[in-house]
């Protein structure tokens, strides 16, 4: 379980736009910046967005993050297949001293 | 451009202790404003925060596994280890190195490797 949780999956079709949830509470999410990563098969993490809502350099601004209160959101427009991928959140969890992530979602891209 | 490797065995028995090294080029693990983490992810799972050390030597590591783990660096090889003792089935994962910024964010990330337990 999970401590951010996300939706095991998504999809929509090329495209078009969808978004990713990460719920977490007021230890985590509600006080500390939020990172989401990319990993597709069987490769490593893929830095995507930084303090909420930064882009690395490199990274498409069909990418984009956003967070309100406990929540974060990373939204992605038109779709490519080659955003398949899963996609986790992160942060800082202040009251277990310890970094927490999502449990990761399935993109697909139909 | 940063780059992290991941080295050590791929096969450790139950009971003994894993060892990891990670070497870093590219940058120097001396020069500060970065932690050094290990992460690991469960076959078909998500992703597990292990720890992370500073290059003072200073660590923190995960409550859930911090009695069996050690972070280590060694500023003169620009490398930093894992040791994770008494391993079970259950510590089967492919491990990962990665820095990690002031703002908890893991920008730059090694290949990863598989460690099996068996």
């Amino acid at each position: 379980q999970s401590v951010l949780t996300q939706p095991p999956s998504v999809s929509a079709a090329p495209g078009q736009k969808v978004t990713i949830s990460c719920s977490g509470s007021s230890s985590n999410i509600g006080k500390n910046y939020v990172s989401w990563y990319q990993q597709l098969p069987g490769t490593a993490p893929k830095f995507l967005i930084y303090d909420n809502n930064k882009r690395p350099s490199g990274i498409p601004d069909r990418f984009s993050g956003s967070k309100s209160g406990t929540s974060a959101t990373l939204g992605i427009t038109g779709l490519q297949t080659g955003d398949e991928a899963d996609y986790y959140c992160g942060t800082w969890d202040s009251s277990l001293s310890s970094v927490v992530f999502g449990g990761g979602t399935k993109l697909t891209v139909l | 451009q940063v780059q992290l490797q991941e080295s050590g065995p791929g096969l450790v028995k139950p009971s003994q202790t894993l060892s990891l090294t990670c070497t870093v080029s590219g940058g120097s693990i001396s020069s500060g404003g970065f932690y050094w983490s290990w992460i690991r992810q469960h076959p078909g799972k998500g992703l597990e925060w292990i720890g992370y050390i500073y290059h003072s030597g200073s660590t923190y590591y995960n409550p859930s596994l911090k009695s069996r783990v050690t972070i280590s660096v060694d500023t003169s090889e620009n490398q930093f280890s894992l040791k994770l003792t008494s391993v079970t089935a259950a510590d089967t994962a492919v491990y990962y190195c990665a820095r990690v910024t002031d703002d908890y964010y893991f920008d730059y990330w090694g290949q990863g490797t598989l460690v099996t337990v068996s």
